[in-house]
C-alpha cells in the first residue's frame, strides 16, 4: 500500500514557540492531504483539507492563523503550530490521497507536547 | 451533514470469541464507510471499506463488515479474536469516495477492543 510519513514522531516545545510538522507521501502523488487532531482516548477531529497548490480549507472552529498549513508540492504538506500553548498539546495525524483515490493513507502521527 | 456513532467505547472479549463492534451512520447522500484500526501512538490502518459495491465487505486480518441500509449500520465482525486484535477501532463515513474531489472522513468516537487470554 501507499506510504505516508510524518516527521517528527514526537516533539516537545516551549510555550510561545512555533512547531512545524511534515507529512510526506513517499510513493504516490498526494493531490489532497488532511490534518487531524486527536486528544487522548478520543476520536480524530478533522482540522483542515489541503489540495496541492491551493489554500487549505479549515473546518469550523479551527484557527487558520494558528495552524498554518502548506501543501506546496504533491508529496509534502506541512502543519505549523504557531505560538504554541499547552492546550495545543495533542496527537496530530495527517492523511493523504492521490488523484482518483478511494482511500486516504495515514501517517504515523506526531505527539506534540507544549511546556 | 454526516455523522457516525459507535456504540460502546470499550468492548472486551475472550481470545477466540466473536468480535462485534457496532457502527451506525447518518448521511443524506449514499455513504462510503470505512473501518480503521489504531495501535497506541500510531496512525490509522484501513481494515476495510464500503464504496457501494458488495454490501458484505471483507477486510484484512479476518475482519468483515456488512452494510445495511435499512438499519443505517456498518458493524465490524471477526469470528475469532486474537490477542493482537487489541486496539482502538474507528468507523468513518464520507460523502464521496474520491478524496481529491471533496470527500473527507468523519470519524466515530472509537471503540477500544480488549482481548482476554
Amino acid at each position: 500500500g501507499a506510504v505516508v510519513s510524518q516527521h517528527p514522531s514526537w516533539v516537545i516545545c516551549k510555550s510561545g514557540t512555533s512547531v512545524k510538522i511534515e507529512c510526506r507521501s513517499l510513493d504516490f502523488q498526494a493531490t489532497t492531504m488532511f490534518w487531524y487532531r486527536q486528544f487522548p482516548k478520543q476520536s480524530l477531529m478533522l482540522m483542515a483539507t489541503s489540495n496541492e497548490g491551493s489554500k487549505a480549507t479549515y473546518e469550523q472552529g479551527v484557527e487558520k492563523d494558528k495552524f498554518l498549513i502548506n501543501h506546496a508540492s504533491l508529496t509534502l504538506s506541512t502543519l505549523t503550530v504557531t505560538s504554541a500553548h499547552p492546550e495545543d498539546s495533542s496527537f496530530y495525524i495527517c492523511s493523504a490521497a492521490g488523484q482518483g483515490s478511494t482511500e486516504a493513507f495515514f501517517g504515523q502521527g506526531t505527539r506534540l507536547t507544549v511546556v | 451533514a454526516q455523522s457516525v456513532t459507535q456504540l460502546g467505547s470499550h468492548v472486551s472479549v475472550s481470545e477466540g470469541a466473536l468480535v462485534l463492534l457496532r457502527c451506525n451512520y447518518s448521511s443524506s447522500v449514499p455513504p462510503y464507510l470505512f473501518w480503521y484500526v489504531q495501535y497506541p501512538n500510531q496512525g490509522l490502518q484501513l481494515l476495510l471499506k464500503y464504496t457501494s459495491a458488495a454490501t458484505l465487505v471483507k477486510g484484512i486480518n479476518g475482519f468483515e463488515a456488512e452494510f445495511k441500509k435499512s438499519e443505517t449500520s456498518f458493524h465490524l465482525t471477526k469470528p475469532s479474536a486474537h490477542m493482537s486484535d487489541a486496539a482502538e477501532y474507528f468507523c468513518a463515513v464520507s460523502h464521496d469516495s474520491l478524496f481529491n474531489q471533496g470527500g473527507k472522513l468523519i470519524f466515530g468516537q472509537g471503540t477500544e477492543l480488549s482481548v482476554k487470554p
